[in-house]
């Protein structure tokens, strides 16, 4: 059973230029977080996902970003016109359907904007 | 508001010392407390949790936390430390009214154990 699994692991962007980051939950998990880690900061959360439906997106900036999670394949993480600022480590969660106590993370897609 | 601290950005410790890293919060409720750590350039690993019973809950590595409702303390400790225990360290805990299932996150302390 693998892991939560993100990519790319490192992305590079220009100014301007739209970023996509994928991210495959574990087996038999329905349910997805997007956190993001800034340099000198900790874990933010941004969004949390269940199939085919937005559940919390309190934490995403109100322009520029989106996320989805649809029926089949992976959720993304979109952020669009990137700008410097968005450089930072972001990472994925999964968890099951039920009882859950504890997500699984991604190892994280790291990526800086130039 | 919810919020959780790590009032130490740094601890270190030398090698078979015991280390304790210290983690508070405010939450509304009866928290469900998690410590996560990252090790350089790798993702977040799950230590431990603590969501009922026992107030002091073993994990991965050795590592045990201990949850203090008065205090409203989760500090993480182990009794004999490794190099290999330098890490960046993050606590975590989440409301367990309802479905929210959003973690808040301390800002990480960073773990140095010198040989």
């Amino acid at each position: 059973n693998a892991g939560v699994m993100q990519n790319p692991r490192h992305l590079v962007r220009r100014r301007g230029q739209e970023a996509r980051l994928r991210c495959s939950p574990m087996k038999g998990h329905s349910h997805v977080y997007w956190y993001r880690q800034l340099p000198e900061e900790g874990l933010k959360f941004m969004v949390y996902l269940q199939k085919e439906n937005i559940i919390d997106e309190s934490g995403m900036p109100k322009e520029r970003f989106s996320a989805e999670f649809p029926k089949e394949g992976p959720s993304i993480l979109r952020i669009q016109q990137v700008v410097r600022g968005d450089s930072a480590a972001y990472f994925c969660a999964s968890s099951p359907i039920s009882g859950w106590t504890e997500a699984f993370f991604g190892q994280g897609t790291r990526l800086t904007v130039v | 508001a919810q919020s959780v601290a790590q009032p130490e950005d740094q601890v270190n410790v030398a090698e078979g010392n015991p280390l304790t890293v210290k983690c508070t919060y405010s939450v509304s409720g009866n928290p469900y407390l998690f410590w996560y750590v990252q090790y350089p350039n790798r993702g977040l690993q799950f230590l431990l949790k603590y969501i009922t019973g026992d107030n002091l809950v073993k994990g991965s590595y050795g590592f045990e936390a201990e949850f203090n409702k008065s205090q409203t303390s989760f500090h993480l400790k182990k009794p004999s430390a490794l190099v290999s225990d330098s890490a960046l360290y993050f606590c975590a805990v989440r409301n367990n009214a309802g479905n929210n299932r959003k973690l808040i996150w301390g800002l990480g302390t960073s773990l140095a154990v010198n040989p």
